[in-house]
């Protein structure tokens, strides 16, 4: 099976701290996502990727950026974290072509205080 | 932009069909129609994907009408595992710089009861 693995389940951080989120996957796919899912606004995508250092902007990339040096790995960072960054953090690989969909991580909850 | 819509909850009993449409009328001729699984504290997980007519797996079906303009996802037989979220997706997943347009519904918790 397809992994994906986030490297935190949850996060504890402070308004205006640098956040990393690690992502990894091992099944070889181009494709690589990260989404934020919160409550009433289901999920929504900040960036994606579909080759190494290679990105493109999602729907909410205000506050982030990306990197991906290396195929099997997308990294989220959250410049400054703020307070409104509060939420859970989704990974997800895939084929170029979208077979079977998505795989996702099992999300990283992050609190910002 | 397709725009997807899907019923807030729905409940059933152990043992019945539970079927759940999605609702995309502005549906593209590139876009697939894929559903997804969510559990509490997990990634949504992948339960089939169609373009057109009927698709069956081993563990649901997917009924796309000819207008393409709704699906339903048909869960045969549930049971109190399958109480989770079930979120439909829209959109043209072969070209790659057309995932920004993939439209997210925003769930149906469902609950299956003894």
């Amino acid at each position: 099976d397809v992994k994906v693995t986030q490297s935190s389940r949850y996060l504890v951080k402070r308004t205006g701290e640098k956040v990393f989120l690690e992502c990894v996957q091992d099944m070889d796919h181009e494709n690589m996502f990260w989404y934020r899912q919160d409550p009433g606004l289901g999920l929504r995508l900040i960036y994606f990727s579909y080759d190494v250092k290679m990105k493109e902007k999602g729907d909410i990339p205000e506050g982030y950026s990306v990197s991906r040096e290396k195929k099997e790995r997308f990294s989220l960072i959250l410049e400054s974290a703020s307070t409104n960054q509060t939420s859970m953090y989704l990974c997800a690989s895939s084929l170029q072509q979208g077979a079977n969909g998505y795989t996702f991580g099992s999300g990283t909850r992050l609190t910002v205080v | 932009l397709a725009k997807t819509t899907q019923p807030i909850s729905m409940d059933s009993y152990e043992g019945q069909e539970v079927n759940i449409t999605c609702s995309h009328n502005n549906i593209a001729t590139n876009d697939y129609i894929t559903w997804y699984q969510q559990f509490p504290s997990q990634g949504p997980r992948f339960i089939i994907q169609g373009y057109k007519t009927k698709v069956t797996n081993e563990v649901a079906s997917l009924f796309i009408p000819a207008d393409r303009k709704s699906s339903t996802l048909s869960l045969p037989r549930v049971s109190l595992s399958d109480t989770a979220v079930y979120y439909c997706l829209v959109g043209d997943l072969l070209n790659a710089g057309n995932n920004r347009k993939l439209i997210w519904g925003l769930g149906t918790s469902l609950a299956v009861n003894p």
